[in-house]
Parts: C-alpha cells; structure tokens; sequence
C-alpha cells in the first residue's frame, strides 16, 4: 500500500491570493491525480499528474488556475491561483497503484486539504 | 460524467447485511466495476473491485449481474463503523486509469 500525506491539512486564505498545496507518497508512483470535493458534493477530477510528462487536466479545468508540478516519482504540488469564495473546497490527491495483483488496480487517497477562501 | 447510478441514502441495521445497489448501464466490456467509500470527509477508501465474476475480500462481496449492467455491494455484517457514502465506479484499467466519480450513496448504520 502507500502512505500519503498532505500539506496544509487545511488553510483559510483570502480571496486573488494562490495557495499551494504538497501532495508527499513514501513510495514511487507513476500515475498520480488530484480531485476537488466542493462542500457536500462528490469528488470531481482536476487533473492527472504523471511523472515526466505535463499534467493533463479535465473539462472545466486549466492550467492558469491550477497549475501542478510533479518533479519526482514521490511528489506533487497542486496551486489554486487567484482564489474566489467558490474555490472553498477539499483538495485530494491520490496516486494508482500496483499492490494487489501486479497490475494497477486501485488508487490511495490522501487526506485532503481543507480551503476556505474569504 | 460518472455512468453509474445510485440510491442517494441507505439505512441499514447494526449487524444486518448492508446490500448497495448500483446501475452501470452503458459499462463496456473491458471496463471494471469499482467500489470506494469515504468516511466523513476522510479520502475515499478502496473496497473491491470486479470484472464479471462475483468478487469477495475481508471487506465486502461484489455481486455482478450477467448482462454487467447493474452490481451490489455487499457488507455481510454492518457496523456503526460503516457509516460512509459509497461510491460505485467504472473504469478502464488501462489508459489514464481515471476514475470518474459519481454522486455515491449515504448509507447510515443505526445501531
């Protein structure tokens, strides 16, 4: 399994600043994704994160808005850029693994990082 | 969009059997069945997951019908712990490997 934390745990920033945000695994990964879960709603995908490669993001998603990094096989930072109140949210990232079968076969969660944008 | 669908709620008694229905359509043949839960505002946990075969581990039975069109997850023994919102998933396990989360079922275990 992987071990995943998440830096901050949660933050309230105010609104046009950017936060941050470190995704760390304690083992190598190729494939990892970040989610955002708006208050009392499901998880929707931002983006897929893969080492050496430019991440790939989902509709309604852009890189202005949440540019991602993923500089190693451990680590990722996502950055929510010029933040409004309707950015307040969960961030989660997660990353595919291959520790049942052999093959990929589930995704760990991080913890999740709480933004509250005033 | 997510191609499942689920109830929005569940109840279920401590200690009963905790059956969560799912509907999954238009899955294609080469796409997985997928069930995570998460516990209140904790990152989603892994469950199990299944092809066509009905699949069970320490946590749960995966009850998929014939035509794959529709699952169950099954929790033989439901505890207070239980109480989560389960997510039903479908996905391919090759090219992205994304999952496509939909809206998930709150299932609350009375004691």
């Amino acid at each position: 399994s992987a071990v995943i934390s998440q830096k901050p745990s949660r933050d309230i920033c105010q609104r046009g600043t950017s936060l941050t945000i470190q995704c760390q695994v304690d083992s190598q990964v190729t494939m990892m994704f970040w989610y955002r879960q708006q208050p009392g709603q499901s998880l929707t995908l931002i983006a897929t994160a893969n080492q050496g490669s430019e991440a790939t993001y989902e509709s309604g998603f852009v890189i202005d808005k949440f540019p991602i990094s993923r500089p190693n096989l451990t680590f990722s930072t996502l950055t929510v850029s010029n933040m409004s109140p309707e950015d307040s949210s969960i961030y989660l990232c997660s990353v595919e693994g291959a520790w049942r079968t052999g093959g990929y076969d589930e995704q760990f969660f991080g913890p999740g990082t709480r933004l509250t944008v005033l | 969009d997510a191609k499942t669908t689920q109830p929005p709620s569940m109840d279920c008694a401590e200690g009963r059997a905790a059956n969560l229905p799912c509907n999954h359509s238009t899955i294609s043949g080469n796409e997985y069945v997928y069930w995570y839960r998460q516990i209140h505002s904790q990152g989603p946990q892994y469950i199990i997951h299944g092809l066509k075969n009905n699949e069970t581990n320490e946590m749960a039975s995966l009850i998929i019908t014939e035509d794959r069109k529709s699952s169950t997850l099954i929790l033989p023994h439901a505890t207070l712990r239980d109480t989560a919102v389960y997510y039903c998933i479908v996905r391919l396990l090759s090219g992205t490997y994304k999952y496509i989360f939909g809206t998930g079922t709150r299932l609350k275990v009375l004691a």
